[in-house]
């Protein structure tokens, strides 16, 4: 079973610039997440979508970050503009939401760095 | 310049112990509980979870023990390898809000051969 997709790797930008990234999920997963992680900190969870629709984007900072999952399948979060605070690991996973046990699929993270 | 949070946790062990982390939750209403390992340059990944209907979980070479009267989890590995070595997260959910995990901080596991 393929993982969780993540594009780019890395991305280096200055302030003020726009970047975009991209997560396929896990074939079949309903549920996506997209979490922002800082250096020496654990994940915290920015949006997460129900097929297509947003379940929970309280901590997203809407001024400056948008999400979407078109098609209910592949999903992208976009910076705009970028601030140095946002240089961190954007991780993507996706779960299938079903059975006793929740499990979360975590892809490889995009590291980004704002200069 | 260096960020507060960039000093983790760390416990270092020789391959062969056994290995205690320790994660102390804050939500009283958290009924379900997950452990994550992380490599260097990876997501996250599943190791263990319990509810808050049981106070202990075995898998291979990993228990989790819950202590809801002290809002406590540790993980306990046995026979520690240095494919073990890696940065462990606790996180805690509420089955009423959609599962969506809080991670804890994280402890840096160090296994030496």
């Amino acid at each position: 079973e393929a993982g969780v997709a993540q594009s780019p790797r890395y991305k280096i930008i200055e302030k003020r610039q726009s970047v975009a990234f991209w997560c396929n999920p896990i074939s079949g997963h309903a549920t996506l997440y997209w979490y922002q992680q800082i250096l020496g900190q654990g994940p915290k969870l920015l949006i997460q979508f129900q097929n297509n629709g947003v379940v929970d984007d309280s901590q997203l900072p809407k001024d400056r970050f948008s999400a979407e999952r078109l098609k209910g399948v592949d999903s992208t979060l976009k910076i705009q503009p970028a601030k140095l605070e946002d240089s961190a690991v954007y991780l993507c996973a996706s779960s299938s939401g079903q059975g006793a046990r929740y499990e979360q699929y975590f892809g490889p993270g995009t590291r980004l760095t704002v200069t | 310049g260096e960020s507060v949070g960039l000093h983790l946790p760390t416990l270092s062990v020789q391959e062969g112990d056994n290995s205690i982390i320790n994660c102390a939750y804050s939500n009283s209403a958290s009924d379900y509980f997950i452990w994550y390992k992380q490599e260097s340059g990876k997501g996250p990944q599943f190791i263990i979870d319990i509810r808050s209907n049981m106070d202990k979980r075995q898998g291979q070479r990993v228990t989790v023990l819950l202590n809801k009267t002290v809002k406590h989890l540790s993980l306990q590995i046995a026979a520690t390898q240095p494919g073990d070595s890696a940065v462990y997260f606790c996180a805690e959910a509420f089955s009423g809000g959609s599962y969506i995990p809080t991670f804890g901080r994280g402890t840096s596991l160090i296994v030496h051969p």
